[in-house]
């Protein structure tokens, strides 16, 4: 089984970075996503490591590190479209039979402020 | 690239009764899911196919919910009766090659 957890809610500044942390507990792992949902829309997806280490994608960053059942999602230069949930999910280790469904955190709703 | 495509996008329904909601997946994408997002939590898998089999439904509630997917690309998912828990948006989504999942648009269910 997996275990996510992430922040609720968290508050920043037009302009600014955030930071938005994932622990998770595992009975097997092969990746994390996280995921972008606005209100009342569809998860988008951000980002996907599988590695330890730092992924960039322009003003999205995402973190793992394996060892520490970590994660986390970097945005700079916050912009008010930003405010949404961000979601954190973990796909179970390849079984082989072809399951890859992801289990989900409950998602951290980001405010941002002008 | 048209994305996932889900109807109804709304459903009211009183309990006991029974709905059901369909997906069609991005063109070419062998893996299908159904989630389950109830109001403040993350999506939740219920099933996946993979083509027209399915490969997970551990967490489908199996005496109430049933989906198909006869010929490898539209699915359908069924509850029959419906229970006020089950109000919730119902994600399809789908994905090629083990990549990445999109998803469609969902359906918003209300139980009365």
């Amino acid at each position: 089984g997996q275990n996510i957890d992430q922040p609720t809610e968290m508050t920043a500044t037009e302009g600014a970075i955030v930071q938005i942390n994932c622990t998770y507990q595992t009975s097997g792992f092969n990746g994390l996503f996280w995921y972008q949902q606005h209100a009342g829309e569809a998860p988008t997806f951000l980002s996907y490591n599988v590695l330890d280490g730092l992924e960039e994608k322009g003003r999205f960053s995402s973190f793992l590190s394996r060892s520490k059942g970590y994660s986390y999602l970097l945005l700079k230069e916050l912009q008010m479209k930003d405010s949404a949930s961000y979601l954190c999910a973990v796909r179970d280790q390849y079984s082989g039979g072809g399951a890859d469904g992801l289990t989900f955190g409950k998602g951290t709703h980001l405010i941002i402020q002008p | 690239e048209a994305g996932v495509a889900q109807s109804p996008r709304y459903k009211i329904i009183e309990k006991r009764q029974s709905v059901a909601f369909w997906c069609n997946p991005i063109s070419g994408h062998a893996t299908l899911y159904w989630y389950q997002q109830i109001l403040g939590q993350g999506p939740k898998l219920l099933i996946q196919f993979q083509n027209n089999g399915v490969v997970d439904d551990s967490q489908l509630p199996k005496d109430r919910f049933s989906a198909e997917r006869l010929k490898g690309v539209d699915s359908t998912l069924k509850i029959q009766p419906a229970k006020l828990e089950d109000s919730a948006v119902y994600l399809c989504a789908s994905s090629s090659a083990y990549n990445e999942q999109f998803f469609g648009p969902g359906t918003r269910l209300t139980v009365l």
